[in-house]
C-alpha cells in the first residue's frame, strides 16, 4: 500500500529531553511538511522540504529541527528549547506541481505529551 | 501577513440538511485551493480542490465555490450525514510548484441526528 506513516502514535517526554518523531512516505513525493496542531486550532507549519538535503523554516520553527537525508523520510526532532511541545504533530507530503492533483497527503499524526 | 481565515468556527446542522462552510483568503497570488476533512485524532484528508480559473467544482455530495473578486471560498455538503461530522480546513496554495500552503483555522461541523 502506498501512503505516509508516522510513528509513534503517542509519545511521552520528560521536560528537558529531546525526542524525534518519524515520518516516512512511499508515494515518491518530493515535498514533505511538518505541522503542529493544538486543541481546537488549525495547522501551523514547522518545517518543509522540497528536495533531499534541503529544508526551510515554517512559521514556528523555533525549538524544532529536521533532516531530509532520504526522499522518503523527514524526521522531526522536538528539542528541549521548545517551551510548550505538547501538541498533535502532523506530517504531510505532496508532489510538486505538474500533475492534476497537488493536494497534501497526511499521516495519522503523533500526539506528544510532555510530563 | 497573508492568511486564510474562516468565518464560522463551529457549525451545527440537522441530518439531511445542506451544510455551507466558508473561507476567506487574502493572498491574491494563490491559485489553487483545497478543502480537507479532519476527523478526531486523525490526519486531514482531501475532499475537493479547485483552481483559480474555475468558479465551481462538484464532487460526490460536495461542491466548492470560488469567488476571486471577494477572495472567498465555500464548501457545500449536500444531505449532511453523521459521518460528515469533523473539522474542515481550507488551504490555499501558491508558489512556482504549489509548495507554499496556508491553512485556515478550521470549522467544526456537528451533525444532529
Amino acid at each position: 500500500d502506498g501512503g505516509i506513516t508516522q510513528s509513534p502514535k503517542y509519545l511521552f517526554r520528560k521536560e528537558g529531553q529531546n525526542v524525534t518523531l518519524s515520518c516516512e512516505q512511499n508515494l515518491n513525493h518530493d515535498a514533505m511538511y511538518w505541522y503542529r496542531q493544538d486543541p481546537g486550532q488549525g495547522l501551523r507549519l514547522i518545517y518543509y522540504s522540497q528536495i533531499v538535503n534541503d529544508f526551510q523554516k515554517g512559521d514556528i520553527a523555533e525549538g524544532y529541527s529536521v533532516s531530509r537525508e532520504k526522499k522518503e523520510s523527514f524526521p522531526l526532532t522536538v528539542t528541549s528549547a521548545q517551551k510548550n511541545p505538547t501538541a498533535f504533530y502532523l506530517c504531510a507530503s505532496k508532489p510538486l506541481a505538474g500533475g492534476d492533483y497537488n493536494e497534501q497527503f497526511f499521516g495519522p499524526g503523533t500526539r506528544l505529551t510532555v510530563l | 501577513g497573508e492568511s486564510v481565515g474562516l468565518h464560522l468556527p463551529t457549525l451545527s446542522v440537522q441530518e439531511g440538511d445542506n451544510s455551507i462552510i466558508n473561507c476567506a483568503y487574502s493572498n491574491s497570488a494563490s491559485d489553487y485551493f483545497i478543502w480537507y476533512k479532519q476527523e478526531s485524532g486523525k490526519g486531514p484528508q482531501f475532499i475537493i480542490d479547485i483552481r483559480s480559473n474555475m468558479d465551481k467544482r462538484q464532487g460526490q455530495r460536495v461542491t466548492v465555490l470560488l469567488n476571486k473578486t471577494v477572495k472567498h471560498l465555500s464548501l457545500q455538503i449536500a444531505a449532511t450525514q453523521p459521518g460528515d461530522s469533523a473539522v474542515y480546513f481550507c488551504a490555499e496554495n501558491f508558489g512556482t510548484s504549489y509548495d507554499k500552503v496556508i491553512f485556515g483555522p478550521g470549522t467544526s461541523l456537528s451533525v444532529i441526528p
